[in-house]
């Protein structure tokens, strides 16, 4: 079965360095996703990527972070200058198409840890 | 706004038993979806289940069934005879079809323990 496939499982950061989280989604799919999950909590939207732009985004999706495809297959969360309430599991998701009814398909998570 | 309530934050039942898992939600669209996510100790996010706003009919599949009413706003699930493998998170989370970007706001989770 199709799956959405991260790396790294997990990194730890030092605080103010950058990180780059890197996801490779379903083949077919043209919808791709971030949301992070803090120890504990509920899992939180960050961002929507669509057509090579970003579709819709949350107030925690700040300057800090960006998205990327670099090329055929990748989807690339990048957090430029990590703080210790980066600290999560970041989980890539994507969806066939646009809809809000659309399974959306998850990832294993990345766990990034700010030291 | 969207809103997804999960009143029960933990539930611990013995294997066999059955458990059900509560969710409320807040929407003003007519036309949404709302989705059953397990999370096991391995971190994944497991899809369970999709169900659109206009189709109000219970589902089961195995031993999960959902339970789906409008006049309540709830979208419960029940797990029968329940095996220590269903221990996890479960999130309930929802769509509104005006959000063209897809996404999802999720409930805090319900941990389920199942003890043996």
């Amino acid at each position: 079965e199709p799956e959405v496939t991260q790396t790294p499982s997990h990194q730890v950061t030092q605080m103010g360095q950058e990180v780059i989280l890197r996801c490779v989604p379903i083949s077919n799919h043209l919808y791709f996703y971030w949301y992070r999950q803090i120890l504990g909590q509920k899992v939180e939207f960050l961002v929507s990527f669509y057509n090579n732009e970003i579709s819709e985004k949350s107030e925690i999706f700040d300057d800090q972070f960006s998205v990327e495809r670099p090329d055929g297959s990748n989807f690339t969360l990048k957090i430029r200058s990590t703080k210790l309430e980066d600290s999560a599991m970041y989980f890539c998701a994507s969806t066939l198409s646009r809809g809000p009814g659309n399974t959306i398909y998850f990832g294993e998570g990345s766990w990034l840890t700010v030291v | 706004a969207q809103k997804v309530t999960q009143a029960q934050t933990e539930i611990s039942v013995v294997e066999k038993e059955d458990v059900t898992l509560d969710c409320v939600y807040e929407t003003r669209d007519t036309t949404y979806y709302l989705f059953w996510y397990k999370q096991p100790p391995s971190g994944e996010l497991v899809f369970l289940i999709r169900r659109n706003s206009f189709d109000e009919q219970n589902e089961i599949s195995g031993r999960y069934s959902w339970n789906f009413q409008k006049s309540t706003s709830s979208f419960n699930f029940t797990i029968t005879a329940s095996q220590v493998v269903d221990s996890a998170v479960y999130f309930c989370a929802l769509s509104e079809a005006d959000n063209a970007g897809n996404m999802l706001t999720f409930g805090g989770g319900t941990r389920l323990m199942v003890k043996p």
